[in-house]
C-alpha cells in the first residue's frame, strides 16, 4: 500500500494567518491526490482534488501544490470556519489511502 | 442537490452481523462509483471497500476482505456494505463516499457501528 505521511499532526494558528501543511507519498502518484476538511462530529469535506484544483464552490483562500512526492495545502488568511482536521488522500491506486491528519487550532 | 444517507449502524455483539446501507439521490447513482470507509472513534480516516458503477469490480481493504460485503442496486439508487465477524476493532463510523473519475467529491453524514457486549 501507498503511505502518506502528513505533517504536522497538529497547529496552532490566528485569524488571518497563512497555514501550511504538507503530505508525503511513499512513491509516485503522479497528482492523484486530494484535500479534505473535517469539523468534529461532521462527514469529511472535500476540498482540492488533482492536487491542485479546487471543488466547486470552495473558496480560492484553499491551495493545493505539487513537487513529485511531496504535496502541500495552503490556507490563505485562516477564516473561524476553517478550524479543523485536515487529511490528504491518494486515489493513484483503487486502494486509497489517507494522511494521518493535522489539526488547526485557535491560537 | 447531491445527498449519501448512510443508515443501518448500531450497537452489535461480537461475532455479529451488520448491514449498512447508504441511500443516494441528486444524481444519476449508476453512473459513479462508490467506497465505504470509516474512522474508528479519535482515529484517521480507513478505506475499506470499492465498487464499480455497474458492479463488475470490486476492491477491499485487506482489513475486511473476507468479512464484509459491498453491494449496489442501480435501480433503487443504493448501496450496501453487508459486515460480518464483527470485532471490536470494527466499531467506526462508517462514511459512503462518492468517486468522479478517480477522487472523491460527495460524502454521507456517517452511521456509527458500536461491537460490543
Amino acid at each position: 500500500d501507498i503511505q502518506m505521511t502528513q505533517s504536522p499532526s497538529s497547529l496552532s494558528a490566528s485569524v488571518g494567518d497563512r497555514v501550511t501543511i504538507t503530505c508525503r507519498a511513499s512513491q509516485d502518484i503522479s497528482n492523484y491526490l486530494g484535500w479534505l476538511q473535517q469539523k468534529p462530529g461532521k462527514a469529511p469535506k472535500s476540498l482540492i482534488y488533482a492536487a491542485s484544483s479546487l471543488h466547486s464552490g470552495v473558496p480560492s483562500r484553499f491551495s493545493g501544490n505539487r513537487s513529485g512526492t511531496d504535496f502541500t495545502f495552503t490556507i490563505d488568511s485562516l477564516q473561524p470556519e476553517d478550524f479543523a482536521t485536515y487529511y490528504c488522500q491518494q486515489y493513484s491506486t483503487s486502494s486509497w489511502t489517507f494522511g494521518q491528519g493535522t489539526k488547526v487550532e485557535i491560537k | 442537490e447531491v445527498q449519501l444517507v448512510e443508515s443501518g449502524g448500531g450497537l452489535v455483539q461480537p461475532g455479529g452481523s451488520l448491514r449498512l446501507s447508504c441511500t443516494t439521490s441528486g444524481f444519476t447513482f449508476s453512473s459513479y462509483e462508490m467506497n465505504w470507509v470509516r474512522q474508528a472513534p479519535g482515529k484517521g480516516l480507513e478505506w475499506l471497500a470499492y465498487i464499480s458503477n455497474a458492479a463488475t469490480t470490486i476492491y477491499y481493504a485487506d482489513s475486511v476482505k473476507g468479512r464484509f460485503t459491498i453491494s449496489r442496486d442501480n435501480a433503487n439508487n443504493a448501496l450496501y456494505l453487508e459486515m460480518n465477524s464483527l470485532s471490536a476493532e470494527d466499531t467506526a463510523v462508517y462514511y459512503c463516499a462518492r468517486e468522479s473519475g478517480g477522487p472523491t467529491d460527495y460524502w454521507g453524514q456517517g452511521t456509527l457501528v458500536t461491537v460490543s457486549s
